[in-house]
């Protein structure tokens, strides 16, 4: 059964800095790999998408990485602003599914003017 | 374009009620997806539709849960009698037909469900 980790569970940067948040999953039969945000109170953003056949995808200071072999995704923010402040979720979309997303617990991310 | 909506966005009923959860899906969406968190937990998947059909429902916890996708349109979910342990957020998410690999989920803003 599909696992999701995020590590940190928990991230304060001071804005301007670029940061990393991690992911991992214990089953390569994924079709995808989506990074969400949720702002307190509200649904989850889809920020990328990274198809199972494909390495990265970039939006404007964004990036996500996918690594099927070793089971890790990353998801890069550049030059950090206080209104990236949020909870970040990775999930992996179900091969054996219908591409059913199993979710990671996410990372807070607080970004200090 | 309108997003993902959910009704109620809060519902809050005692031990042996019924609720019922309502999504209406982006227009043109053929998949449906039903997910939940329980407190301090992961989201974690319910149930599937494509168009009408139920395509998979391994996650639904017990047969308390009913969900329906009338005519291919909006879903309900109906939790009769609710317990205490079905307390949460209840998501719906919508995406296109065709390739899964592409297949971005959006999700609506979630119904909170306390019972009490």
């Amino acid at each position: 059964k599909q696992e999701v980790t995020q590590i940190p569970a928990a991230l304060s940067v001071p804005e301007g800095e670029n940061l990393v948040l991690n992911c991992s999953f214990t089953d390569s039969a994924i079709y995808n790999l989506q990074w969400f945000r949720q702002d307190p109170g509200k649904g989850l953003t889809s920020l990328l998408l990274i198809q199972s056949s494909q390495r990265e995808q970039t939006s404007g200071r964004l990036n996500a990485s996918l690594d099927k072999s070793s089971g890790r995704s990353t998801l890069y923010i550049a030059a950090s602003q206080p209104g990236d402040s949020a909870t970040y979720l990775c999930a992996g979309g179900d091969q054996t599914g219908a591409n059913n997303l199993f979710f990671g617990t996410g990372t807070r991310l607080t970004v200090i003017p | 374009e309108a997003g993902v909506t959910q009704f109620p966005s809060h519902s809050v009923i005692e031990k042996g009620q019924t609720v019922t959860l309502r999504c209406d899906p982006i227009s043109g969406h053929d998949n449906l997806y039903w997910y939940r968190r329980v407190m301090g937990k992961e989201i974690k998947f319910l149930l599937h539709f494509v168009k009408e059909s139920k395509q998979d429902e391994s996650g639904m916890p017990n047969n308390r849960f009913l969900a329906e996708r009338t005519g291919g349109t909006y879903s309900t979910l109906k939790v009769q009698p609710a317990e205490l342990e079905d307390s949460g957020v209840y998501f719906c998410a919508s995406s296109r037909g065709g390739s899964l690999a592409k297949n971005i989920q959006y999700f609506g803003a979630g119904t909170r469900l306390s019972v009490l």
